[in-house]
């Protein structure tokens, strides 16, 4: 059974760069899936920041396509997001999630990320 | 993008009761359509896939039907651990995208 945990700072400053770290166990990183990011704002619903594909291949949203960057590390079974210039408007949960294309039948629990200074 | 507006945006219904929630698109996207579960503090829990297919350990009380714009998720009969809020989600067309949700609350 996979599970997946995020890591990463609760607390970024205005202007600075988000990054979270996706752990993966219970299934290969590189084995075809897509791995995905979603975030929830507080007390909203829940935005696509987009995929990677154990391949590498990414799609991003549009909306964020200039500031976000999404990797994988195969030998640590880790994908990860970089979000730079961040605004009090980025303060979400964000979770990552496992996906056969789009449709996440695994989620982290998720991490809440401030942003103030 | 596809816009995704769902329908009520509250339910308040009893326990044994028929839940019936819609989720309308802006325009296509190939019936790539997934229904989530979500309770406070946790995790999206994925429902239904590709419309109609339950994900793995759904009751069958819940089912998902419909195709090109309009879609419908049915409970049918609320159990009280199914109070929550539901998202419609496609993801045929990127970016991909979520409804507002519609809460199910009891009555």
């Amino acid at each position: 059974q996979v599970h997946l945990q995020e890591s990463g700072p609760g607390l970024v400053k205005p202007s600075e760069t988000l990054s979270l770290t996706c752990n993966v166990s219970g299934y290969s990183i590189n084995r075809g899936s897509y791995w995905g990011w979603i975030r929830q704002g507080p007390g909203k619903g829940l935005e696509w920041i987009g995929n990677i594909h154990g391949s590498g291949d990414t799609n991003y949203n549009p909306y964020l396509k200039s500031r976000v960057t999404f990797s994988v590390d195969s030998s640590r079974n880790q994908f990860s997001l970089r979000l730079t210039s961040v605004t009090a408007a980025d303060t979400a949960v964000y979770f990552c999630a496992r996906g056969e294309i789009g449709d996440y039948g695994s989620w982290g629990q998720g991490i809440l990320v401030t942003v103030s200074s | 993008e596809v816009v995704l507006t769902q329908s009520p945006g509250t339910l308040s219904l009893s326990p044994g009761e028929r839940a019936t929630l819609s989720c309308r698109a802006s325009e296509t996207f190939l019936n790539y359509l997934a229904w989530y579960q979500q309770k406070p503090g946790q995790a999206p829990r994925l429902l239904i896939y590709g419309a109609s297919n339950r994900a793995t350990g759904i009751p069958d009380r819940f089912s998902g039907s419909g195709s090109g714009t309009d879609f419908t998720l049915t409970i049918r009969r609320l159990e009280p651990e199914d109070f929550a809020v539901y998202y419609c989600q496609q993801y045929g067309s990127s970016p991909f995208t979520f409804g507002p949700g519609t809460k199910v609350d009891i009555k």
